[in-house]
């Protein structure tokens, strides 16, 4: 069964800072891996999608990594701003989509 | 605008009280699915369509019924509700087989659900 990790849970850090967001999944037999942010009160909105196929994708400040073989994707926040807090997820489309449970955001002003 | 819509938003309802969640989309999308967000469990699939008429269940379908009948909608019905059904429900759609492409998946805002 695949399991989605995400690290850290919970992130804060000053305007302006670069920062790293980091999801693991066990099986590394996937179709493709999608970020996603969530903000309170609201839905999902998708950042990046990433096929198995690829290496990375750009959005932007944004910038989000596969390694599949090693279970592994990172989700780069160039120069945060406080509109960028939020909740980041991971999810991974193998059988079904699997989420990670989040890291929260917050930057500071 | 392209959009997932979701009735309602919020619900405060006593157990064994059917009631139903709609879900509708503009986008022609012939994948739906249904989520529940936990805390300390992330969002869980309850049961996806990849077409009309097609259904089939997600990891936590006990309680819950769906239907599809029309590709814009994706109805989920809790016949007797239940304590432990008080979640935040959202409802996500895309193109083809969602998963197996290489589009997003398109979520609604979400219910918030809370069953006494």
């Amino acid at each position: 069964k695949q399991e989605v990790t995400q690290i850290p849970a919970a992130l804060s850090v000053p305007e302006g800072e670069n920062l790293v967001l980091n999801c693991s999944f066990t099986d590394s037999a996937i179709y493709n891996l999608q970020w996603f942010r969530q903000d309170p009160g609201k839905g999902l909105t998708s950042l990046l999608l990433i096929q198995s196929s690829q290496r990375e994708q750009t959005s932007g400040r944004l910038n989000a990594s596969l390694d599949k073989s090693s279970g592994r994707s990172t989700l780069y926040i160039a120069a945060s701003q406080p509109g960028d807090s939020a909740t980041y997820l991971c999810a991974v489309s193998g059988s079904r989509l699997t989420f990670g449970e989040g890291t929260q955001l917050t930057v500071n002003p | 605008e392209a959009q997932v819509t979701q009735n309602p938003r919020y619900l405060i309802t006593v157990t064994g009280k059917k009631l139903t969640v709609t879900c509708s989309q503009n986008m022609n999308h012939e994948y739906m699915s249904w989520y529940r967000q936990d805390p300390g469990l992330g969002l869980r699939q309850i049961y996806y369509s990849m077409n009309v008429e097609v259904t089939d269940k997600g990891d936590v379908p006990e309680g819950y019924k769906v239907s599809r009948k029309e590709k814009r909608n994706f109805p989920l019905i809790l016949e007797s509700p239940s304590p432990n059904q008080t979640s935040l429900y959202f409802c996500a759609s895309s193109p083809v087989t969602g998963f197996h492409s290489n589009q997003p998946q398109h979520f609604g805002d979400g219910t918030r659900l809370s069953i006494l």
